[in-house]
């Protein structure tokens, strides 16, 4: 069963500043890669979908990029409404996820 | 729009079983599997299992193997997730949520690679075990 790491646990920054969250996994998964994002209270969202491609309704200052086993998340420019968890996924796995907080 | 309706939240005694069900609307009901998903606080989320409405095929997690059964009801368009045996650390948020792929729309093919992932969730309902 593959295992996604992800890095680093917590990410402290303030708006306007840029993300980047590392999700690497075990084994190749080639680019069949998932990002969610997860406020309190609230089911997972759906952000990036294939490794790069984002969902609907999802803002451009989210982008994915990375295939094989090191994939990345950034979030060019963070609004306050970007302060969440966020998850990698592929297929029944999970990673442990990232807090983005201010 | 496309939405997964849940059942309310629960509370139940270790030992005893709980049935969460999950009614999606907004789609074609048989053309997307469901997927339950749980999420202990403080925790990630952890995939229960899944089911394929149209053929009413199950798969599940190994570890829940032996106490969880999902199921669904093309009439009344319902799915349910019955997970028994409940201990403390069954206390989570589940979620069911809505695979991305559409099987009728592909005349019943799996994905490329069999690649998809959730792209609908519901609200989630929460089970306290205690």
């Amino acid at each position: 069963e593959i295992v996604l790491t992800q890095s680093p646990a917590t990410l402290s920054l303030s708006p306007g500043e840029v993300a980047t969250l590392s999700c690497r996994a075990s084994q190749s998964v080639n680019s069949q890669l998932t990002w969610y994002q997860q406020k309190p209270g609230q089911a997972p969202r759906l952000l990036i979908y294939d490794a790069f491609t984002r969902a609907t309704g999802i803002p451009p200052r989210f982008s994915g990029r990375g295939s094989g086993t090191d994939f990345t998340l950034t979030i060019s420019s963070l609004e306050p409404e970007d302060f969440a968890v966020y998850y990698c996924q592929q297929r029944t796995t999970f990673g442990g996820g990232t807090r983005v907080e201010i | 729009q496309v939405q997964l309706v849940q059942s309310g939240n629960e509370v139940r005694k270790p030992g005893a079983s709980v049935k969460i069900s999950c009614k999606p609307s907004g789609y074609m009901f048989i053309a997307h599997y469901i997927h339950w998903v749980r999420q202990a606080p403080g925790q990630g989320p952890e995939w229960m299992g899944r089911l394929n409405p149209s053929a009413g095929v199950t798969r599940y997690a190994q570890r829940f193997q032996d106490r969880i059964t999902i199921g669904g009801d093309t009439t009344t368009r319902t799915v349910f997730m019955e997970l028994t045996n409940l201990a403390s650390d069954d206390t989570a948020v589940y979620y069911c949520a809505r695979d991305s792929w559409d099987y009728v729309a592909h005349a019943g093919y799996s994905p490329p690679n069999d690649y998809s992932y959730m792209d609908v969730w519901g609200k989630g309902t929460t089970v306290i075990v205690s």
